[in-house]
């Protein structure tokens, strides 16, 4: 089946301490994006990644890592959460190009920290 | 920073009737603009898109109207159903680069 996954789905930490979100898509796409989702705001994107090795900085990049090292993983990494930080994040996929368009978005992690 | 504003905020409309929802973007270099329908509890999914050289397109009883000279574009829901009761994202996207979401429009339709 066709997926985007994301690991953990909830998650609960404190400031500070250092976390990865994990994200994986089967589908062998080029683009690969993460974003944040808070009430009134929509989704908002953090960063994306044209192909392996090629990332740029979305709209809301601050306080956030990411790395492409392989075509179907796109992890996000918080080095030291704050309590602003606290929204769902989702990882989408996509081919490249004029089919960008159509991304696929994977479950959601609900982060909260405290 | 880009932004693609959308309106109203939340839509409550009888079953059967029409649901409208409104998007304006700003920058002129965006070369598609999708529509994305969200349920609670999952993620996003494409709903329909449009091209900016396209004035309308129509996919069963939703359908994007255009106005590139406006800068404006909006999703019209006809015969709606208690079933299409969702948020609804207007988006706009440059290729190989970053898109763009509106703000959501929560989209309830009784029955």
């Amino acid at each position: 089946e066709a997926q985007v996954t994301q690991n953990p789905r909830y998650l609960i930490t404190v400031t500070g301490k250092k976390l990865t979100v994990t994200c994986s898509q089967n589908m062998n796409h080029e683009y690969m994006s993460w974003y944040r989702q808070d009430p009134g705001l929509g989704l908002r994107q953090i960063y994306y990644s044209m192909n392996v090795e090629v990332t740029d900085k979305g709209d809301v990049p601050e306080g956030y890592k990411v790395s492409r090292k392989e075509k179907r993983n796109f992890p996000l990494i918080l080095e030291s959460p704050s309590p602003n930080q606290t929204s769902l994040y989702f990882c989408a996929s996509s081919l490249f190009g004029e089919e960008a368009y159509e991304q696929y978005f994977g479950p959601g992690t609900r982060l909260t920290v405290t | 920073q880009q932004q693609v504003k959308q309106s109203p905020q939340s839509l409550i409309v009888q079953k059967g009737g029409i649901s409208i929802i409104n998007c304006a973007y700003e920058n002129t270099a965006f070369d598609y603009f999708p529509w994305y329908q969200q349920f609670p509890g999952k993620g996003p999914a494409l709903l329909i898109a449009i091209r900016p050289d396209v004035s309308e397109k129509k996919e069963g009883r939703f359908t994007i109207s255009f106005n590139k000279s406006a800068k404006q574009f909006s999703l019209h829901i006809m015969d709606s159903q208690p079933g299409d009761s969702a948020t609804y994202f207007c988006a706009a996207i440059n290729y190989g680069q970053n898109f763009v979401f509106g703000p959501g429009t929560r989209l309830s339709v009784l029955p």
